[in-house]
């Protein structure tokens, strides 16, 4: 299967930074099947970003996803205090599907 | 955007069969592929399987012999069962609208497996 790695694990940033998550996958993702979820404590995830770089209707413009092969990011060009959030990456590329263990995003 | 509502036991005894169903609402269960995850502190979050309204599954080889995911369109429901559940079954369920990445989900549910 699929290992996605996510790194930091937790990032200490203040409202106004910009962020830069990553994701590294242990295959080449060749046809960029990446997707990025926010969560945020007692919900469930909310679908930010899919086909590596595509937000979903509603997303706010300041979160943008890139990447191929085996990297890929999530950027928040300005954090709002609502971003403070855990953010994992899911490729749905080969199965099993499998997700990143999460980058928690905290003040 | 339509809404999922996720019901069934919060606690499983082990050995028992663990039974959730999600059911679909602001929309038609049709035409659509529905898929379950669940999630625990130490595994983060797993892809357990997914099905198309036709019926056609697709499972987690990891859990593939212990687990069944099933339609019922007449009630805009789609279900998930797994047998011989341990304390390693222990997680939220959440039940997700999509086959491949997921719009839209369920609230989840708290599943403890214990005796």
């Amino acid at each position: 299967e699929i290992v996605l790695t996510q790194s930091p694990a937790t990032l200490s940033v203040s409202p106004g930074e910009r962020v830069t998550l990553s994701c590294g996958a242990s295959q080449t993702l060749s046809s960029s099947y990446l997707a990025w979820y926010q969560q945020k404590p007692g919900l469930a995830p909310r679908l930010l970003i899919y086909g590596a770089s595509i937000r979903d209707t509603g997303i706010p413009d300041r979160f943008s996803g890139s990447g191929s092969g085996t990297d890929f990011a999530l950027t928040i060009s300005r954090l709002e205090p609502e971003d403070f959030a855990v953010y994992s990456c899911h490729q749905y590329e080969r199965l099993p599907y499998t997700f990143g263990q999460g980058t928690k995003v905290e003040i | 955007q339509v809404h999922l509502e996720g019901s069934g036991p919060g606690l499983v005894k082990p050995s028992e069969t663990l039974s959730l169903t999600c059911t679909v609402s602001g929309g038609s269960i049709s035409n659509s592929y529905w898929s379950w995850i669940r999630q625990s502190p130490g595994t983060g979050l797993e892809w357990i399987g997914y099905i198309y309204y036709t019926g056609t599954t697709k499972y987690n080889p990891a859990l593939m012999s212990r687990v069944t995911i099933s339609v019922d369109t007449s009630k805009n429901q789609f279900s998930l069962r797994l047998n011989s559940v341990t304390a390693g079954d222990t997680a939220v369920y959440y039940c997700a609208k999509g086959g491949s990445y997921y719009w839209d989900w369920g609230q989840g549910m708290q599943v403890t497996v214990s005796s």
